[in-house]
């Protein structure tokens, strides 16, 4: 069975500030993909990154980057100087042979 | 590049209601997915197929939903009849073929049963 966990429900900052949001991840295959997905109030997801398991070089994109760790399962997503238009709600997922299996999601809210 | 279609893009009926949704994938994707997305929860897989054949159906309630993907693009599912707890955002997705490639969803369609 896999399993997507993330633990922060909602998050609020203020503009500027960084956040990261965390997700943690249980597999028992060798080769699997993890991503990160955006969920604005329209309600499209909108794809950010992927990950493959054998690939724990660190990413960094603008003011986006992430952090993956095998060694604790973890697939963590840091928003630097953050802004109102980031405010959304990020859905970790994994993505193994059977199925693509996503978090229950972490809202961010980015005030002024 | 066109993204994913859906409509309608809202949807409110009453339960013991029938409903349909509509989806058309990114050209040349192969393979298609339904998924249900309840208030406050992560997208949940109901359906895959590739081309026109179903890959995974295991978590579609087939009792009620049914899926199809009759010449290998389009896409329709249909939920009959509809109960409350079937209130959610459908989405669905495209992938170009493989497991492994990125899936690009659609705006979705919000139901709500009343």
């Amino acid at each position: 069975a896999q399993k997507v966990t993330q633990a922060q429900t909602e998050i609020s900052v203020v503009e500027k500030e960084d956040v990261t949001l965390d997700c943690v991840y249980e597999t028992r295959d060798t080769t699997y993909y993890l991503f990160w997905y955006k969920q604005p109030p329209s309600g499209e997801l909108v794809f950010l990154i992927r990950r493959n398991s054998f690939d724990e070089q660190n990413e960094i994109s603008g003011r986006y980057s992430w952090n993956f760790q095998k060694s604790t399962s973890s697939f963590n997503f840091t928003i630097t100087a953050s802004q109102v238009v980031d405010s959304a709600v990020y859905f970790c997922a994994l993505l193994t042979a059977s199925k693509l299996t996503f978090g229950t999601g972490t809202r961010l809210q980015v005030t002024l | 590049e066109a993204g994913v279609a859906q409509s309608p893009r809202y949807k409110i009926i009453e339960k013991r209601q029938s409903v349909a949704f509509w989806c058309n994938p990114i050209s040349g994707h192969a393979t298609l997915y339904w998924y249900q997305q309840i208030l406050g929860q992560g997208p949940k897989l109901l359906i895959q197929f590739q081309n026109n054949g179903v890959v995974d159906d295991s978590q579609l309630p087939k009792d009620r939903f049914s899926a199809e993907r009759l010449k290998g693009v389009d896409s329709t599912l249909k939920i009959q009849p509809a109960k409350l707890e079937d209130s959610a955002v459908y989405l669905c997705a495209s992938s170009l073929e493989n497991w492994d490639y990125e899936q690009y969803f659609g705006p979705g369609t919000r139901l709500t049963v009343t």
